[in-house]
């Protein structure tokens, strides 16, 4: 079953805008990654922040995490048309830290 | 360094056949996962394998096994296959457990008819 949910499911853009997506999750987690996915191929693992940190930055990506609310979100500065892609969020549970995913969010970015 | 390289790329099954999926993993990358993903889904966790051994399993049926080898190299088993099993594998490396995040494969898309 999915435990994350990300919101929203679709998002357009035009090039240079920022994209915010967000992700909401169940249970207590060792960590939270986003990956993204190019038409239906492997993931590309972006960041990862662990359960005790709020806030954490990569290039032109920031990601927050609120354990309180069991929710994160993954801004994308100064977007590009080759940012166009799916965007998963997924939660490491476990002592296997297996990954849980949401259904992602599809980002369409227009030049 | 090499990446994850998973084969095949696509294979199409009769259902009730068996197919083996294999898994290069990431070199000095001893845990590898495999993930399920149908059209329009997330993956969704099959197992894990670390230094050879089961490392947890999610909710999917005996039919689905794996094995890992010496070299950290995995494969995936599916037994008497179902319709329902056409989705896109991905095979996910990491060094110790994931908690560094994971290399995924470009996956193996198998169609069962």
């Amino acid at each position: 079953s999915q435990q994350g949910e990300e919101d929203p499911q679709a998002l357009s853009i035009q090039e240079g805008e920022n994209a915010t997506m967000n992700c909401s999750y169940k249970t207590s987690i060792n960590n939270l990654q986003w990956y993204r996915q190019n038409s239906g191929r492997g993931l590309v693992h972006l960041i990862l922040i662990r359960s005790n940190e709020r806030e954490k930055h990569s290039g032109r990506l920031r990601v927050t995490l609120d354990t309180s609310k069991k929710s994160s979100s993954l801004l994308i500065t100064a977007s590009r048309a080759a940012d166009t892609a799916s965007y998963f969020c997924a939660t490491a549970q476990g002592g296997s830290e297996k990954l849980v995913f949401g259904k992602g969010t599809k980002l369409t970015v227009n030049p | 360094e090499t990446g994850v390289t998973q084969s095949p790329t696509h294979l199409i099954k009769t259902r009730g056949q068996q197919v083996t999926l294999r898994c290069s993993s990431q070199s000095g990358h001893n845990t590898v996962s495999w993930y399920q993903q149908a059209l329009g889904q997330g993956p969704q966790f099959i197992f894990q394998y670390y230094r050879e051994e089961e490392n947890g399993r999610g909710n999917f049926p005996p039919r689905f096994s794996g094995l890992q080898f010496p070299n950290y190299s995995s494969e995936l088993n599916v037994n008497a296959l179902e319709l329902d099993d056409s989705a896109l594998y991905l095979c996910a490396s990491s060094p110790e457990g994931g908690g560094y995040g994971y290399t995924f494969g470009s996956g193996t898309r198998l169609t069962v008819v």
